[in-house]
């Protein structure tokens, strides 16, 4: 099956600063990697996705990159707030199954 | 409100016994997700049904077990319960049988004591 890894497991920036996590996966023929969003004791709410088709997708300050060569994607936050404080996860799969990474949790520090 | 409703909220029971958590998917969703996350673990795929059958399992134990009704709601039954169960169960429903437009439940929260 995919294995996914995600790095940084925490991670921490001064409000204003970029953040940038970075998956890797292990399975070609992946081609959705959608970014979930977890607050304290809250439900994965997805803020962006891609698919394999796209190298690079935007919403406002969030963006993601594809490098399906290399097998690796990344989140990128533009103008952090104290609000972007939480437990991203990325994932990686096909069809009817997608794989997540152990998340990261970034702090915005005001 | 995703739409996709989960219940009970929170249950606290004790070792060794059985708990069902129910699972009711977005109006029109035919798939029905179910997850496992422990504290500061990231999520487990248990189980996957499809339009009433089972599609795919990931790591799920031999002690929990799960189905698909025929008006599609999904029960995830949790038996001989151990303290290391206890964990956040969450339920994710997506439209067909892929993950495009997959979303997950508020979640149940599980105290084995």
């Amino acid at each position: 099956g995919e294995n996914v890894e995600q790095h940084p497991s925490t991670l921490s920036v001064q409000e204003g600063d970029s953040a940038v996590i970075k998956c890797t996966y292990s399975d070609s023929a992946s081609n959705y990697f959608p970014w979930y969003k977890q607050e304290l004791g809250k439900r994965p709410q997805l803020i962006i996705d891609i698919r394999s088709n796209v190298g690079e997708k935007k919403d406002q300050r969030i963006a993601v990159t594809l490098n399906k060569t290399a097998k690796h994607f990344s989140l990128h936050i533009t103008e952090t707030q104290p609000e972007d404080s939480a437990v991203y996860f990325c994932a990686a799969g096909i069809d009817n199954q997608f794989y997540f990474g152990t998340g990261t949790s970034l702090t915005v520090i005001p | 409100d995703s739409g996709v409703t989960q219940t009970p909220k929170h249950l606290i029971t004790a070792t060794g016994q059985r708990v069902t958590l129910r699972c009711s998917p977005r109006s029109g969703d035919l798939s029905v997700y179910w997850y496992q996350q422990s504290l500061d673990q990231g999520l487990q795929f248990l189980i996957q049904y499809y339009n009433g059958e089972e599609r795919a399992k990931g790591n799920i134990l031999e002690r929990f077990s799960a189905q698909q009704f025929p008006d599609l709601h999904s029960e995830l039954n949790l038996s001989s319960l151990e303290l290391g169960d206890s964990a956040l169960y969450f339920c994710a429903s997506s439209p067909s049988g892929t993950v495009y437009g997959y979303t997950f439940g508020s979640g149940t929260r599980l105290t084995v004591v």
